[in-house]
């Protein structure tokens, strides 16, 4: 069982350049979520969807793009990279909203 | 607008011993969650314990326990016989269903062990 998966696990961007994070969950879950983790802070929501086709903005959406076409997968869609976009992105899952289970993590670099 | 707010930036703990990391929340409904999550230097984040807000008696799970004081809004985790694994941050989050269906962190607590 692998949970959530994210890949890469690390990334260096020049700014202005794009990128995909990707994020699938193997556990049938409805809720999905994207999270940055700034150096010594909490996670902040990015966005989230409550089942496929559903998508929501969080707390900090700006310069982040999200789709969900199907209930395993949420990717994460960087346009324009900045140097305020480096951090750790996690994505999660859940079956209720409330218990949420982390994948590892994408270290971004944005250069 | 919940808010989560840990006041310990850093602890640190004799192994065996025991250690209470603080953690205080605001939030105006009565139907709520909280959560402890660790992050180990690998970076996953791992539950270690969750409480529901209508449930009075306090969780435990093996060496982790919570002291819940609702009318204080407070949430503290207890790491008994404390041992070098768990050295980690630890992250007090809320949940409620009217806050965007979304988890509130804390700033987190760096947990250091000393052998």
């Amino acid at each position: 069982n692998a949970g959530v998966t994210q890949t890469p696990k690390f990334r260096i961007l020049k700014i202005g350049q794009s990128m995909t994070l990707q994020c699938t969950q193997d556990m049938n879950h409805n809720y999905m979520y994207w999270y940055r983790q700034d150096p010594g802070m909490g996670l902040k929501l990015i966005y989230y969807s409550v089942g496929a086709g559903i998508t929501d903005k969080g707390e900090v959406p700006n310069g982040y793009n999200v789709s969900r076409s199907t209930t395993e997968d949420f990717p994460l869609r960087l346009e324009l990279a900045a140097p305020s976009q480096t951090s750790v992105y996690f994505c999660a899952s859940s079956q209720t909203g409330r218990e949420q289970f982390f994948g590892p993590g994408t270290r971004l670099t944005v250069l | 607008a919940q808010t989560v707010t840990q006041s310990q930036p850093e602890m640190s703990v004799q192994e065996a011993e025991t250690v209470t990391l603080s953690c205080t929340y605001d939030t105006s409904e009565s139907d709520y969650y909280l959560f402890w999550y660790k992050q180990p230097p690998s970076r996953q984040m791992i539950l270690v314990i969750r409480q529901e807000a209508y449930k009075q008696q306090n969780a435990t799970e093996n060496r982790f326990s919570v002291n819940f004081q609702k009318a204080a809004k407070s949430f503290s985790l207890k790491i008994s016989d404390s041992q070098l694994g768990d050295a980690a941050m630890y992250f007090c989050a809320l949940y409620d269903s009217f806050g965007n269906e979304k988890l509130t962190f804390g700033t987190g607590t760096r947990l250091t062990i000393i052998p």
